[in-house]
């Protein structure tokens, strides 16, 4: 049984760019949601997707967009990259109606230069 | 806003002690509380949980202490390995969370052989 995969799993990428993560939930779960760690901090939420619509949404700028696929599997889209935005993005899953603990993938690095 | 908080960044034992994680919570409205391990380079990892009509709950070489009335959260680790070094984090679930977590900033332990 698979659990959380993220890729990919390191990225640079150049001020102004766009960059998309990509998120495949542990088999069995709907729900997905992002998280920003940065360094030395602990995970921050960006948003949680069910049923292909964003659910809830944390305090993060409208240049953080998502997205989720039949297949429940999501993207996390970053338009005009700061320098800010490098950390590391961790995707989490969950079955909704369980509504227990989140499985983490790995996370995506992403270093902004 | 309200968050997790944790008393101590760094926490040094030997090999076999035990060790204890505290964290401060200050949302009274929090009902579902989750200790998680971070081991570099990866995403965090399910360790216990507990939800806030217990005060107690015991997994395998772990506890888990709620004191409602302090707010206050914290983590024992008993006979602790160096397989136990890792980052620390407490993360509640505040209704209507469904499955969003708030992060504290974390605890690092160090275990020596």
């Amino acid at each position: 049984d698979a659990g959380v995969t993220q890729s990919p799993t390191h990225l640079i990428k150049t001020r102004g760019q766009q960059v998309t993560l990509r998120c495949s939930p542990k088999s069995g779960h709907d729900t997905v949601s992002w998280y920003q760690q940065a360094l030395g901090q602990g995970p921050q939420f960006i948003f949680q997707y069910y049923e292909e619509e964003e659910r809830q949404r944390g305090n993060f700028p409208d240049r953080f967009s998502g997205h989720q696929f039949p297949n429940y599997s999501s993207e996390l889209n970053v338009n005009a990259l700061l320098l800010g935005d490098s950390a590391l993005y961790l995707c989490a899953s969950t079955l909704l109606i369980a509504d227990t603990e989140a499985f983490f993938g790995q996370g995506t690095r992403l270093t902004v230069v | 806003g309200e968050s997790v908080g944790l008393h101590l960044p760094t926490l040094s034992v030997q090999e076999g002690d035990n060790s204890i994680i505290n964290c401060a919570y200050s949302n009274s409205a929090s009902d579902y509380f989750i200790w998680y391990k971070q081991e570099s380079g990866k995403g965090p990892q399910f360790i216990i949980d507990i939800r806030s009509n217990m005060d107690k709950r015991q997994g395998q070489r772990v506890t888990v202490l709620l004191n409602k009335t302090v707010k206050h959260l914290s983590l024992q680790i008993a006979a602790t390995q160096p397989g136990d070094s890792a980052v620390y984090f407490c993360a509640e679930i505040t209704p209507p969370g469904y499955s969003t977590l708030t992060f504290g900033k974390g605890t690092m332990l160090l275990v020596s052989p």
